[in-house]
């Protein structure tokens, strides 16, 4: 079945780190992938996609590439900010008439 | 207007009351949805109306009851809800059914059943 696999967190960083965030994916076809933030208290925000493979999706300098013969697309920043403190949440769509499928969320905490 | 609007942001209620969450979008999106949102977890689909007409439910319990006036607006009726019912109820819309272009989400209502 279709899925995806985002690693495990909290993950914690200091002001003005570098940030990877991995996302892994199983789909059949070829899916559109995106990487949506949750800031506390709020809904969702999609962050950035890419719809084919080595496409790079980018947002407020976050950053993510589709590599199809990975399987991933991992997001990246070069230098995050406390603002950056939120869940991170990879997902897939496969075709018409389907839904989103989301990983479980990876949660950032950044502190200054 | 690019957002999604939710109504009421909070909402709290007894076991035996009956209540609507309301979702409207003005960006001429044809596809609406339903998701459930426990702490710490991904939002978990309940239901899909394209083209203002239901063609996704998760087997979800019919003490909620979606229902799609017009192609801006989409409710959601509680009715008899348990304790464990209370999450962030979410609201998205897509420009068409295959959500390659993303989906836009409301804030939520954060729901407590008492």
């Amino acid at each position: 079945g279709n899925s995806v696999t985002q690693m495990e967190g909290p993950v914690t960083l200091s002001e003005e780190a570098f940030l990877t965030i991995n996302c892994t994916y199983t789909a059949t076809g070829y899916p559109s992938l995106f990487w949506y933030v949750q800031y506390p208290g709020e809904g969702l925000q999609l962050l950035l996609k890419a719809t084919k493979a080595d496409d790079k999706g980018s947002n407020k300098g976050f950053e993510a590439t589709y590599r199809k013969e990975t399987t991933s697309f991992h997001l990246e920043k070069g230098s995050v900010q406390v603002s950056d403190s939120a869940v991170y949440f990879c997902a897939l769509s496969v075709q018409a008439g389907t839904a989103l499928i989301f990983g479980k969320g990876t949660t950032l905490s950044v502190s200054s | 207007d690019t957002e999604v609007t939710q109504t009421p942001k909070h909402l709290v209620m007894g076991m035996t009351n009956k209540k609507s969450l309301k979702c409207e979008q003005h960006m001429g999106h044809r596809a609406m949805y339903w998701y459930k949102q426990k702490a710490k977890k991904p939002p978990e689909l309940m239901f899909v109306y394209s083209y203002e007409k239901l063609s996704i439910n998760e087997s979800v319990p019919s003490r909620f009851s979606p229902e799609c006036p017009n192609s801006s607006l989409l409710n959601l009726h509680l009715h008899a809800l348990q304790p464990e019912d209370s999450a962030l109820y979410l609201c998205a819309s897509s420009q068409d059914p295959w959500p390659n272009y993303g989906y836009t989400f409301g804030s939520g209502t954060r729901l407590t059943v008492v």
